[in-house]
């Protein structure tokens, strides 16, 4: 059974960067597409982008010029980048794992991100 | 791109059929597969159809996903509904250049 555990910092500065590592248990970190949700009460459930482990990324247009992903085989670990935040980036952020032969979706337990001004 | 457009709320009594629309907005509905989530308060979503009709594993076979062509809209169908089905339930599919497009949100009253 694939297991997805957000970290990273519950609280990010305004205008500064949030960091955050979704690390991969039970399963390759090869065999996924990797993508990272948020969801918010203003926004609902957002889409930021997904990543294979190869390293070829999809980013929703809105948010494409602050995303960075990464993925690191290593330690089957993908990760967040978002500069520049603001009180709009705050939000329950997922990171999720769809099956690159069954299509079936994985999803972490979420972590909360603040943004104070 | 497109939108996928689901009814805000959905209520059923315990024991019958509840059955919660997604409708796609341009493009055909059979071009992507479809994924419902189901979430509960306070916990993270989870996959009770994937592929537009594949259930997991450990997903009750009450549950079962379906596409019509004609009014290009996807359906989550829960039969036998039980006081634990009670939650919000997302559609999801995906556009040309493989970007997630989430609907709004069904939160489905089981009383």
């Amino acid at each position: 059974q694939v297991k997805l555990q957000e970290s990273g910092p519950g609280l990010v500065n305004s205008s500064e960067t949030l960091s955050l590592t979704c690390t991969v248990s039970g399963g390759s970190i090869n065999s996924y597409y990797w993508s990272w949700i948020r969801q918010s009460a203003g926004k609902g459930v957002e889409w930021i982008g997904r990543m294979s482990s190869r390293g070829t990324t999809n980013q929703n247009p809105a948010l494409e010029s602050r995303v960075t992903m990464s993925v690191d085989t290593s330690k089957n670990q993908f990760s967040l980048k978002l500069s520049s935040v603001t009180a709009a980036d705050a939000a329950m952020y997922y990171c999720v794992g769809k099956g690159l032969l069954t299509g079936f979706v994985y999803w972490g337990q979420g972590i909360l991100v603040t943004v104070s001004s | 791109n497109f939108m996928l457009t689901q009814p805000h709320s959905v209520s059923e009594s315990p024991g019958k059929t509840a059955t919660i629309s997604c409708t796609r907005s341009s493009g055909s509905i059979a071009s992507n597969s479809v994924q419902w989530y189901q979430q509960r308060p306070g916990s993270a979503p989870t996959t009770v159809i994937y592929e537009d009709d594949q259930r997991p594993s450990g997903v009750p076979d009450r549950f079962s996903g379906s596409i019509d062509s004609s009014s290009n809209s996807a359906s989550l169908t829960i039969s036998g509904l039980k006081t634990e089905d009670e939650a919000e339930y997302y559609c999801q599919s995906y556009d040309s250049s493989n970007h997630w497009v989430f609907g709004g949100g069904t939160k489905l009253t089981v009383l």
